[in-house]
């Protein structure tokens, strides 16, 4: 069981350039999540679902957009980095509104 | 939006004390939930915990809804306990998970 992962651990963009982190549960949770977590902050929710093709907005997702096309994966995409994107990006899934579990992290640099 | 705040900001303890953690919260809520992050980034699930009382282990945790706050007891504290706490709730009558985190408590523990 290998829980919540996510892909790639670590990238660096330059500003303009796009990419999907992915995330996937092995938990056959229905609700899933995108949050970012900026250096001496809490966690901010940028996308969630609640279940397979469903997403709806969290409180920070301009610039980025999610998919939801199978229900154990949640895409997140960046379509044009910006500098102010730079942050450490969790998936977290719960079976519905329970507790949440969280992949290790990506950890994201735009130049 | 709700506003969550977490008291204190920092704490550093002795191997073997006891310490309370507060999470106050601006609105009812249907959902509060207690995480440990690690030194490491790792967000781990300690509780969920809209109201009463949970024990687990060394730890237990408090929320009265009524009263809008919530707290985190850490008893015989041991090294592999520092790291940052957060409180995250979700408030609204209906849940979805969205959670929204306080800024934590850093906590550190001396051997």
């Amino acid at each position: 069981n290998a829980g919540v992962t996510q892909t790639p651990k670590f990238r660096v963009l330059k500003t303009g350039q796009s990419m999907t982190l992915l995330c996937a549960q092995d938990m056959n949770h229905e609700y899933m999540y995108w949050y970012r977590q900026d250096p001496g902050m809490g966690l901010r929710l940028i996308h969630y679902s609640v279940g397979e093709g469903t997403t709806a907005k969290g409180e920070v997702p301009d610039g980025y957009n999610v998919s939801r096309l199978k229900k154990q994966n949640f895409l997140l995409g960046l379509e044009s980095a910006a500098p102010s994107q730079t942050s450490v990006y969790f998936c977290a899934s719960s079976w519905v509104t329970y507790e949440q579990y969280f992949g290790p992290g990506t950890r994201l640099t735009v130049t | 939006g709700i506003q969550v705040e977490q008291s204190p900001p920092d704490l550093i303890l002795q191997e073997g004390a006891n310490s309370t953690l507060r999470c106050n919260f601006s609105d009812s809520v249907n959902n509060l939930q207690w995480f440990h992050q690690n030194p490491w980034g790792q967000l781990i699930n300690l509780f969920y915990i809209p109201s009463g009382t949970k024990q687990n282990g060394r730890l237990s945790a408090t929320t009265v809804a009524t009263e809008r706050y919530s707290l985190l007891y850490i008893s015989s504290s041991q090294t592999t306990d520092s790291g940052v706490y957060f409180c995250a709730v979700e408030s609204g009558g209906t849940s979805y998970g969205k959670l929204t985190f306080g800024q934590g408590t850093i906590l550190t523990v001396h051997p």
